[in-house]
């Protein structure tokens, strides 16, 4: 079955500590991942995909398929950062299946 | 182009009754989804369309659901004799898919669903 786990619902860091946000995933095929973005009052937004390779306000995530994660991951956490992160998965080559899965989010809190 | 827009952003109904959303994806996108976020969760895959044509529906979607995207540009959603559990919040996003790659996808504000 496809599916996307964030096993954290909250975490919660002090300002200028690093962030860890894990995402594991189960597909059978070459999936693309995705880490979108909800800020507080806005939509969802795109934050990064595993083939761009970018890092992203500082943000980089790693696909490891013997593991079967994307984790992402910023070395120091700024209180902007504050937000809700959603990991996705999209099957087919670059994402060509369609349809987005989601896990259940994680709300990242930084604390000044 | 502002980006993709939904439109109602609030609906308040009673059980019952029907509702319909709609979705303004962002022109030049040949693809538009829909799906639907409950609280606490991600947002649930419910249908997708290629310009006119629907490719996939999701279990989740029951037979009193019914989307459309008739000339591939807005695309409406109908909930027919909506139930409690229909409450949520349904989220539209369109993407450009070219040659087979790519798949960003641009979501919408919303639209908030209350069954009464």
């Amino acid at each position: 079955a496809q599916r996307v786990t964030q096993p954290e619902k909250l975490l919660s860091v002090f300002k200028g500590a690093p962030v860890e946000l894990k995402c594991n995933y189960s597909y059978s095929g070459s999936p693309e991942l995705f880490w979108y973005v909800q800020y507080s009052r806005q939509r969802l937004q795109l934050l990064l995909r595993h083939i761009s390779r970018e890092s992203i306000k500082g943000f980089t995530a790693d696909l490891n398929k013997g593991e079967t994660s994307f984790h992402l991951k910023k070395p120091f956490a700024q209180e902007e950062d504050s937000a809700m992160y959603y990991c996705a998965l999209s099957g087919g080559y670059g994402g060509s299946q369609g349809n987005l899965i989601f896990g259940k989010g994680t709300k990242l809190s930084v604390k000044p | 182009d502002t980006g993709v827009s939904q439109d109602p952003r609030h609906k308040i109904t009673k059980r019952g009754q029907n509702v319909t959303f709609r979705c303004d994806p962002i022109s030049e996108h040949n693809r538009l989804y829909w799906y639907r976020q409950t609280l606490g969760q991600g947002p649930e895959f419910l249908t997708y369309f290629q310009n006119e044509a629907q490719l996939e529906k999701s279990r989740l979607l029951s037979d009193r659901f019914s989307a459309e995207r008739p000339k591939g540009s807005f695309s409406t959603l109908e909930i027919q004799r909506t139930e409690q559990g229909d409450s949520a919040m349904y989220l539209c996003a369109s993407s450009f898919l070219l040659a087979g790659v790519g798949n960003e996808q641009f979501f919408g504000p919303g639209t908030r669903l209350t069954v009464l």
